[in-house]
């Protein structure tokens, strides 16, 4: 039973372009949501996240949209760079534990 | 101020041996995790802990065990390591207050032959 779904494996954009991540998930009792950047050989790191009584989160280039009613987020990067390039990996969480989707691999092209 | 360290980055395992997977956080935080990811999938919680004393199992025990004896230190074990427990190992802290952002380490790349 996949509580978070990550759908796309993979994504290709244009170097400053938007790039949009989905994320569905089952489960109604997730608190909140993060997203996490993972480059190979390294250890995840978190990047955004947003309160399940929100619906948008702001940082910088990142923004997190929450539809509660659709169980889906997103996360939109705008302008992309190469240097975002990575493996993206969404959690729901509840009680202080994370479950994660299987995540989705950006490449973004010069 | 570290983070989150692992050690050994990496290391081959004979089928049947043990070995200690090390973790240390120098951020004080009481919540700590270990997560381990298969190629091609996400993170599934092996074993968490809420402070020293305290551990309970996550989504994939089976064939782990763990402790806390301290605030900062959280080892895993494998006891009898089997080709299924190839892997990498990430070990995680958060602070146990808010949304909870787990911060994680670099990672153990385990092989069992």
């Amino acid at each position: 039973d996949q509580q978070v779904k990550q759908n796309s494996p993979s994504l290709s954009v244009q170097e400053g372009r938007i790039s949009i991540l989905n994320c569905d998930y089952t489960n109604s009792m997730f608190d909140y949501f993060l997203w996490y950047k993972k480059y190979p050989a390294e250890g995840p790191t978190f990047l955004i996240s947003i309160s399940s009584i929100k619906d948008k989160n702001e940082d910088g280039r990142f923004t997190v949209f929450l539809n509660k009613s659709a169980k889906h987020l997103s996360l939109h990067i705008v302008p992309s760079q190469p240097g975002d390039s990575a493996v993206y990996f969404c959690g729901g969480g509840s009680n202080y534990k994370l479950t994660f989707g299987k995540g989705t691999l950006l490449t973004v092209n010069p | 101020n570290a983070g989150v360290t692992q050690t050994p980055k990496f290391r081959i395992l004979k089928i049947g041996q043990s070995m200690t997977l090390q973790c240390t956080q120098d951020m004080n935080h009481n919540y700590m995790y270990w997560y381990r990811q298969d190629p091609g999938m996400g993170l599934k919680l092996i074993y968490y802990s809420v402070g020293a004393g305290i551990t309970d199992k996550g989504e994939v025990p089976n064939g782990y065990n763990v402790s806390r004896s301290t605030t900062e230190d959280f080892p895993l074990r494998l006891e009898l390591a089997a080709p299924s427990q190839t892997s990498v190992y990430f070990c995680a802290s958060s602070s146990g207050q808010g949304i909870e952002t787990q911060y994680f380490g670099p990672g153990t790349r385990l092989l069992v032959l």
